[in-house]
């Protein structure tokens, strides 16, 4: 049972243009959400999260968006940039969870000079 | 000041074989974290350690799989009797505390023979 998708397991983009992923969950207990990126041969990093009594958080050239009656979150990346090239993880977290997250399976992001 | 160090990075293993993974968290902290991807999906919770305890061992295989963090050194993953099944990506995380922000090592990648 895949409780966090992300049901585009590619995206390209051309440089200088946003980039949206996108990620949707099941569990009505998920209350924290992040988002990992993951070069090859590394482990994924942090990369930006939001908690569930928020709607919109932003970070530099990354924003998340959560809209929790849809049970629906994507990340923003504007302007996408060659070194933004990597696997994006979504990950969510339950109340009291501590650091056992659910994670969704990836999407490939291509950034295109 | 190293990150997650997780070794070896790759390790070969015929099936019936045991595989020893091992992960030094960052400096400080004292909570560690597996986790497995197999191919084609996400990262999956495996078990939670703090120095000495085993915290939260719900994602773990019920059979031949099992995990310390003794006081001194680093935290091991062992998998007895590998199968082919068990070949996948593990990843080792630390952080400072329960719920602080998690850092990944580069992983270890299991192929079994």
């Amino acid at each position: 049972d895949q409780q966090v998708k992300q049901n585009s397991p590619s995206l390209s983009v051309q440089e200088g243009r946003i980039s949206i992923l996108n990620c949707d969950y099941t569990n009505s207990m998920f209350d924290y959400f992040l988002w990992y990126k993951k070069y090859p041969a590394e482990g994924p990093t942090f990369l930006i999260s939001i908690s569930s009594i928020k709607d919109k958080n932003e970070d530099g050239r990354f924003t998340v968006f959560l809209n929790k009656s849809a049970k629906h979150l994507s990340l923003h990346i504007v302007p996408s940039q060659p070194g933004d090239s990597a696997v994006y993880f979504c990950a969510a977290n339950p109340t009291g969870g501590g650091n056992k997250l659910t994670f969704g399976t990836g999407t490939q992001l291509k950034v295109e000079l | 000041n190293a990150g997650v160090m997780q070794n070896p990075r790759h390790l070969v293993r015929r099936r019936g074989q045991e595989a020893r993974l091992r992960c030094s968290p960052m400096k400080g902290h004292s909570h560690v974290y597996w986790y497995r991807q197999l191919p084609e999906e996400g990262l999956k919770f495996m078990v939670y350690l703090q120095k000495e305890n085993i915290i939260d061992e719900s994602g773990m295989p019920k059979e031949r799989f099992s995990a310390e963090f003794p006081k001194e050194g680093p935290s091991i993953l062992r998998i007895q009797q590998v199968v082919r099944g068990d070949s996948a990506a593990y990843f080792c995380a630390s952080s400072l505390s329960a719920g602080e922000k998690l850092f990944f090592g580069s992983g270890t990648q299991l192929s079994v023979l």
